[in-house]
């Protein structure tokens, strides 16, 4: 049962360029929406991560736009920069205790993204 | 604070043996779950441990065991390793249940 479905699987953007990367879940008892960035020979890290109660939430140069009915919710990196090469992964999870979900995370299949200078 | 640390960071082994991988999770942390990253099947979760007790199971097989100490420290197990098992091993610690995940480093494991 693939639960989390992640698109595209590699991103080519040129410096200065806007990185989108979608993420669409199946399992409506997920409540936390993170986003996971890794660089080679290293773990995951988190990035950002939106809570279903707001439908955007933006840390700098990083965005996530949440779209609960769809159950979809995206990635956007403006102003990619060549440092922001790396993998990034979708992890939903439901945080709510009692679930058999509960505090695991399920991680998309990755897209690779590659900022040209 | 330190972050998460595995031990050790790369291992070989060879098919029918047996291994013991180690994480200490940060500080005041006391959830640890483990991850299992291949390039064909992605991260996918093992299980994970909260106050010493697994918590929560992926789908893998008894081979994949583990446990948790008192002090939070957590160490996996697998038995009879089989070329498949060949993998990055994630350690992720949390404060509690369902908190925020940090990573370590992993552990490489190759099995020939």
């Amino acid at each position: 049962q693939q639960q989390v479905k992640q698109s595209p699987q590699s991103l080519i953007v040129q410096k200065g360029g806007i990185s989108i990367i979608n993420c669409a879940y199946e399992n409506t008892a997920f409540d936390y929406f993170p986003w996971y960035q890794q660089f080679p020979g290293k773990g995951p890290a988190l990035l950002i991560a939106i809570r279903p109660d707001v439908s955007e939430k933006k840390e700098g140069r990083f965005t996530i736009s949440f779209n609960k009915s769809a159950k979809q919710f995206s990635l956007h990196i403006m102003d990619s920069q060549p440092g922001d090469s790396a993998t990034y992964f979708c992890a939903p999870c439901n945080t709510n205790a009692g679930g058999t979900s509960y505090g695991k995370l399920t991680f998309g299949q990755g897209t690779i993204l590659t900022v040209h200078p | 604070k330190a972050g998460v640390t595995q031990t050790p960071r790369y291992l070989i082994k060879t098919r029918g043996q047996q291994v013991t991988l180690s994480c200490s999770p940060i500080s005041g942390h006391r959830s640890v779950s483990w991850y299992q990253q291949t390039p064909g099947q992605g991260l996918q979760f093992l299980f994970e441990y909260f106050s010493e007790t697994q918590r929560n199971k992926g789908n893998f097989p008894g081979r994949f065991s583990g446990r948790q100490f008192s002090n939070s420290r957590s160490e996996m197990n697998v038995s009879t390793l089989e070329l498949g098992d060949s993998a990055l091993y994630l350690c992720a610690s949390s404060f509690r249940q369902g908190d925020e995940q940090f990573f370590g480093p992993g552990t490489r494991l190759t099995v020939l």
